[in-house]
């Protein structure tokens, strides 16, 4: 069975720019999750998703993050502008209805 | 207060010796508990569910105090392997809101 994929692995980019990630969710799961994970912290909720609607976003910051699961599927996570201390692993996950989660290997974005 | 709590650590720990993490939880209408595992550089994996009645897999414990809201991990016979990151997470809400804590850090020496 195939995992949860995101791309791209790595990202670096200068503070002010944009910058946009990719997950693919396991088939069938129809829950969705975007986690902020800053070096030596555990992850942080960005936003969770319910098939395609959002059902918790109160930690996004929505000043410059945006995030979107059009068809229920795959979804796609935004920072403009990005800011230094946006620096962190943005990990994706999915699950089913047991509660369980499965990560995907997540993006390491660098803000210069 | 942070929603779940862990002791950052790093528990250094021989090989072979018994080893226990606490996490305490400050939401008492959170449901569901589960231990997960991180490795450097890595995605967080499921390593076990916490029940009410406590349960093992393996050299693995993990049990749940809901009176004092803390949930634990027990390792016995600590392997170089179980060297990682250990984080414990909190499902709460009607929509199952998952929260994690800051992970404890376990270095198992040879």
């Amino acid at each position: 069975e195939a995992g949860v994929a995101q791309s791209p692995r790595y990202k670096i980019i200068e503070k002010r720019q944009s910058v946009a990630f990719w997950c693919n969710p396991i088939s069938g799961h129809a829950t969705l999750y975007w986690y902020q994970q800053i070096l030596g912290q555990g992850p942080k909720l960005l936003i969770q998703f319910q098939n395609n609607g959002v059902v918790d976003d109160s930690q996004l910051p929505k000043d410059r993050f945006s995030a979107e699961r059009l068809k229920g599927v795959d979804s796609t996570l935004k920072i403009q502008p990005a800011k230094l201390e946006d620096s962190a692993v943005y990990l994706c996950a999915s699950s089913f209805s047991d509660e369980k989660l499965f990560f995907g290997s997540g993006t390491q974005l660098s803000v210069l | 207060r942070k929603e779940v709590e862990q002791d950052p650590g790093p528990f250094n720990v021989p090989e072979g010796a018994t080893v226990a993490f606490n996490c305490t939880y400050s939401n008492s209408a959170s449901q569901s508990f589960f231990w997960y595992r991180q490795d450097c550089r890595k995605e967080p994996k499921l390593l076990m569910s916490v029940y009410s009645s406590g349960n093992e897999d393996g050299r693995f414990t993990a049990q749940l105090n809901r009176a004092s809201q803390y949930i634990s991990l027990l390792i016995r016979d600590s392997k170089l392997s179980d060297s990682a990151t250990y984080l414990c997470v909190a499902l709460s809400g009607g929509y199952q809101k998952v929260t994690f804590g800051t992970g404890t850090k376990l270095q198992v020496i040879p």
